[in-house]
């Protein structure tokens, strides 16, 4: 079945970026609509972005936009999640997490998100 | 963008009892609505989504209902190890894919 691991936790200081990383196994990540979700302390769960199929593009929410780039490398089954200019609101769990999409009759469907990553913490001081 | 809410904010239940947990969305997302419990120091995982359909795996007393705008997750006889946060999430308009702020149900 589908996994994915994501890379350590990782400690910066304001104003640095941050890359976390999410490696599927089981299953060919180009075939995978993957989706980066975050936790901060005290708080829920917030979209950060991800792949969208119709506009075959990743696409971002628009708090993160400027600083935020989500790439992947198929040749390692690896998808990356870059964050800049790194603050305190920024130090929080960072999950990835991979969205199923179904096309029937020229239209999309989703079903959640189904796999998630174990989780990186990420936080940032001084 | 979709705003979800969700009640009671924090849920006490005793084990063998009933727990009905709410969501609302701020505009109508059809049946685009999936279900998720994180418990400590864990990963969210997908309880419902189409409003409706048990995940794979999932115990039969979770289960889903409502659409449009107003959604219920019922826990039909709470088990010690559903003590966790409860999150629902729509995407049926989207980006943003938004989550609601969860509901804490915890053990009486």
């Amino acid at each position: 079945q589908v996994q994915l691991v994501q890379s350590g936790a990782e400690v910066e200081k304001p104003g640095a970026s941050v890359r976390v990383s999410c490696k599927v196994s089981g299953y060919r990540l180009r075939e995978l609509f993957m989706h980066w979700v975050r936790r901060a302390p005290g708080k829920g769960l917030e979209w950060m972005g991800g792949f969208d199929p119709e506009e075959g593009k990743n696409v971002y929410a628009r708090k993160f936009q400027g600083r935020v780039t989500m790439t992947s490398d198929t040749s390692t089954n690896t998808a990356y999640m870059d964050l800049s200019s790194l603050t305190s609101e920024d130090t929080a769990v960072y999950f990835c997490a991979s969205l199923p999409v179904r096309f029937i009759q020229g239209l999309v469907y989703y079903s959640g998100m189904d796999v998630w990553g174990q989780g990186t913490t990420v936080t940032v001081s001084s | 963008e979709i705003v979800m809410t969700q009640s009671p904010a924090t849920l006490s239940v005793s084990p063998g009892e009933r727990a009905t947990l709410s969501c609302r969305a701020s505009q109508s997302v059809s049946t685009d609505l999936a279900w998720y419990q994180q418990k400590p120091g864990q990963a969210p995982r997908l309880l419902i989504y189409d409003a409706s359909t048990r995940a794979t795996g999932i115990p039969a007393r979770f289960s889903g209902s409502g659409s449009g705008t107003e959604f219920t997750l019922t826990i039909s006889s709470l088990q010690s190890e559903d003590l966790a946060i409860y999150y629902c999430q729509q995407y049926k308009h989207w980006p943003p894919i938004t989550f609601g702020p969860g509901t804490k149900v915890d053990i009486k």
